[in-house]
């Protein structure tokens, strides 16, 4: 099926160090997802993104919703131990009574202290 | 508020067995969603649901049934398990995934088919 082409695949980063990662699509969407999963849990929701060339924060978190909408971008900055885990991206085209997700494959995130 | 609960949290099955793999939510979501997850492969969909009555399928149904009696609840059923399906379910749900709104996720069920 359809999914989004999410980079890098995984990251293994010093404490303290700036994160980025992104997910890019062939097809124009509405909507952006950015959730986390730690081990053993659901993926759980960090930031929702609705208009192209949207910013948006959450604490050390920052999302961006391409020009294009066809991209979308996940920054962390200083990064902790418990940023560990999975990020995915998902997209949404709402268009003709769309209801599916469209998601990436993650980006696991290791932190050394 | 409990939010998505999945039960249960651990299942093993020998090859041929059946079982449910239950989900309620507790916030009348109308949208609700499995997916199973498998190391590489992201998160696919199994079924959907956008109200009670109504389901449909998802990329990779085969294998499974889903019905939507209720708001509440969205029950995935394993006729016959394979070793194929030994995998982590996630349910999911969302007010109106339509329009974007988030899904939330459970804790997942975590099954090996022997």
């Amino acid at each position: 099926g359809q999914q989004l082409n999410q980079s890098p695949q995984s990251m293994f980063i010093q404490e303290g160090e700036d994160v980025s990662m992104n997910c890019t699509s062939s097809s124009i969407f509405n909507t952006w997802l950015w959730y986390k999963q730690d081990p053993g849990e659901g993926p759980v929701l960090l930031i929702a993104l609705y208009k192209a060339g949207e910013l948006t924060s959450n604490g050390r978190l920052t999302a961006q919703f391409g020009i294009t909408r066809k991209d979308s971008f996940l920054n962390i900055s200083a990064s902790i131990p418990s940023d560990v885990g999975i990020y995915f991206c998902a997209g949404l085209n709402n268009a003709g009574n769309n209801r599916k997700l469209i998601w990436g494959l993650g980006t696991s995130l290791a932190v050394n202290p | 508020n409990a939010g998505v609960t999945q039960t249960p949290k651990f299942q093993v099955l020998k090859t041929g067995q059946s079982m449910t793999l239950q989900c309620a939510q507790d916030m009348n979501h109308e949208y609700m969603s499995w997916y199973r997850q498998d190391p590489g492969m992201g998160l696919r969909l199994i079924h959907y649901s956008v109200g009670a009555g109504i389901t449909d399928q998802g990329e990779v149904p085969n294998g499974y049934n889903v019905s939507r009696s209720t708001t509440e609840d969205f029950p995935l059923r394993l006729l016959s398990a394979a070793p194929s399906q030994t995998s982590v379910y996630f349910c999911a749900s969302s007010s109106n995934l339509g329009i974007g709104q988030p899904q939330h996720f459970g804790d997942g069920t975590r099954l090996s088919i022997l």
